[in-house]
C-alpha cells in the first residue's frame, strides 16, 4: 500500500520555528512536495525535494532523506498567517501523480 | 487572471441527481486533475488527464466521468449523487520544469447531497 504518515496537529508561537515531518511508504517516488491550505482555502505549492538535502525558501525549507523515507518542512519566524494545514504529497510516477499525507494542522498563537 | 477557475463553487442537490462541475485553466498546462476532499481533509487523486488523454484513473465509482474537451478544460460529471460524495471537489494542472512537478489548484467546489 501506499501510506504517509505526519503528525495530525501542532502548535507553536508567533517568532518561533515549527519543524513538521513527514515518513512514506510508496510504490514509486520522484520526489516529495509541501502544500499549505487555508481553511476555506485551496491547497498551494511551498516546496518540492526531488534530491536528498534541504531545499529553501525565504522562510520556509524543506528537507528530504530518501534512504530514511523521511523528509520535513521547517517554518521560520512563524506568523499568525502561517496557521495552515500542511500536506506533504509523494510523486509516485512520472504522470505526476500525487499521494498526500493527512495534513498537519498549524496553529500559531500571539 | 484567474489561474484555474471552477465553477460552480457551492453545489447542494437531492440524492439521485446528476451534476456537473467545470474546470478551465489558463496556464497552458498539459495535465489537469480532479481530486476529492472529505470531512476530515484527506485529499486524493480522482483523474488525471495529459492533452486530452486520461492518464489516471483511480479507483472511483463509474458514477463519476471525466471529460477534457480540450487540454484547457477538465469537467466532472457525477451521475445518481450519494450522500457520501459530500466533499470538496479540487481541480489542478500541473508543468514540469525539469524534474519538479508543480500542480496549481482551482478554489474548489463544495458539494453537499442531502
Amino acid at each position: 500500500g501506499q501510506s504517509l504518515e505526519q503528525p495530525s496537529e501542532v502548535t507553536a508561537v508567533e517568532g518561533a520555528i515549527v519543524q513538521i515531518n513527514c515518513t512514506y511508504q510508496t510504490s514509486g517516488f520522484y520526489g516529495l512536495s509541501w502544500y499549505q491550505q487555508h481553511d476555506g482555502g485551496a491547497p498551494t505549492f511551498l516546496s518540492y525535494n526531488g534530491l536528498d538535502g534541504l531545499e529553501e525558501t525565504g522562510r520556509f525549507s524543506s528537507f528530504l532523506s530518501r534512504s530514511d523515507s523521511y523528509g520535513y518542512l521547517l517554518l521560520q519566524e512563524l506568523q499568525m498567517k502561517d496557521s495552515a494545514s500542511y500536506f506533504c504529497a509523494v510523486r509516485v510516477n512520472q504522470g505526476g501523480k500525487l499521494i498526500f499525507g493527512q495534513g498537519t494542522e498549524l496553529s500559531v498563537k500571539p | 487572471d484567474t489561474a484555474v477557475s471552477q465553477t460552480p463553487k457551492y453545489l447542494v442537490t437531492q440524492m439521485g441527481n446528476d451534476k456537473s462541475i467545470k474546470c478551465e485553466q489558463n496556464l497552458g498546462h498539459d495535465t489537469m486533475y480532479w481530486y476529492k476532499q472529505d470531512s476530515k481533509k484527506f485529499l486524493k487523486i480522482m483523474f488525471s488527464y495529459n492533452n486530452k488523454e486520461l492518464i489516471i484513473n483511480e479507483t472511483v465509482p463509474n458514477r463519476f466521468s471525466p471529460k477534457s474537451p480540450d487540454k484547457a478544460h477538465l469537467n466532472l460529471h457525477i451521475n445518481s449523487l450519494e450522500l457520501g460524495d459530500s466533499a470538496v471537489y479540487f481541480c489542478a494542472s500541473s508543468h514540469r520544469t525539469g524534474g519538479e512537478e508543480t500542480q496549481y489548484f482551482g478554489p474548489g467546489t463544495r458539494l453537499l447531497v442531502l
